[in-house]
C-alpha cells in the first residue's frame, strides 16, 4: 500500500515568508508526527498528534511553528516568518497505534530559506 | 532525558567483512529501540526493532541487534557487508506510550569494493 507522502519535496523560500508544508499518513494511521533533520544530526521530534488533536507540542522550537491535523488524516505544518536557521528537512511519520511506536517515514521536505 | 549516542560519525568497511554500528542510550524506563537507514534522498526505513523478549534481534536485509542492558548499548551487526548498505544508520529510543522517537546523530557507512 501507499506509504507516507509529503508535498512539496523541495520549497525554497525568503526569510520572513510563511510556508506550509505536507503530510500525508499511511491511511489508517492514528499517529502521526513530525520530525526536523538538520544538516549532519538525527531527526528531533516537533509534534505528535493522535487522531486530530497535538498531543504533544513539547519540540516545536518557538511560536512561528503550528501544525494542525483537522480531520485526523493529512497535516500541515505552518511555519511563520521565516528564518534561516528554519532551513532542514522536515520528516514526518505515522503508526498504527499509540503503543506500537512502529514510526513509518516519509521521504521529507527539504525547506531552504534564503 | 532520552539521549542517544553513536560514537562513530563515519565507518568504512570492505565489501563482505563484517560490521558493527555503535549505539548506547540513556533511558529511565525498558526503553523501545530502533535502527533505522536513510540512503541518500530517501525517508527512514525501519530495519528492526526491540521491545521486550529475545535480546538478540533479527531485522530486514540480513541485519540483526542485540540489546544489552548493563551497557545500555544495542548495536547493530551484519556478517556479510553488500555495496548496497552504504547509506547512514540511525539509532533511536522511545517508549511504550511515548509521544517520541529520540535518535542519535547517525553514522555514514562506506563500503569500499
Amino acid at each position: 500500500g501507499a506509504g507516507v507522502s509529503q508535498t512539496p519535496s523541495n520549497k525554497v523560500t525568503e526569510k520572513g515568508k510563511y510556508v506550509e508544508l505536507r503530510c500525508d499518513p499511511i491511511s489508517g494511521h492514528t499517529a502521526l508526527y513530525w520530525y526536523r533533520q538538520s544538516l549532519g544530526q538525527g531527526p528531533e521530534f516537533l509534534i505528535y498528534f493522535q487522531g486530530t488533536g497535538a498531543a504533544d507540542d513539547s519540540g516545536l522550537p518557538n511560536d512561528r511553528f503550528f501544525a494542525v491535523r483537522p480531520e485526523g488524516s493529512v497535516s500541515t505544518l505552518k511555519i511563520q516568518r521565516t528564518e534561516r536557521g528554519d532551513s532542514a528537512v522536515y520528516l514526518c511519520a505515522s503508526s498504527a497505534r499509540r503503543d506500537q511506536q512502529e514510526q513509518y517515514f516519509g521521504p521529507g521536505t527539504r525547506l531552504t530559506v534564503t | 532525558a532520552q539521549s542517544v549516542t553513536q560514537p562513530d560519525i563515519h565507518i568504512t568497511v570492505s565489501e563482505g567483512a563484517s560490521l558493527e554500528l555503535r549505539c548506547n542510550y540513556s533511558y529511565g524506563a525498558t526503553p523501545y529501540l530502533f535502527w533505522y537507514v536513510q540512503s541518500p534522498g530517501q525517508g527512514l526505513q525501519l530495519l528492526l526493532k526491540y521491545f521486550s523478549g529475545d535480546t538478540l534481534v533479527q531485522g530486514i536485509k540480513g541485519f540483526e541487534a542485540e540489546f544489552k542492558r548493563s551497557q545500555s548499548s544495542f548495536n547493530l551487526r551484519k556478517p556479510s557487508v553488500h555495496w548496497s548498505d552504504a547509506a547512514e544508520y540511525f539509532c533511536a529510543v522511545g517508549a511504550l506510550y511515548g509521544n517520541k522517537l529520540v535518535f542519535g546523530a547517525g553514522t555514514i557507512l562506506r563500503v569500499k569494493s
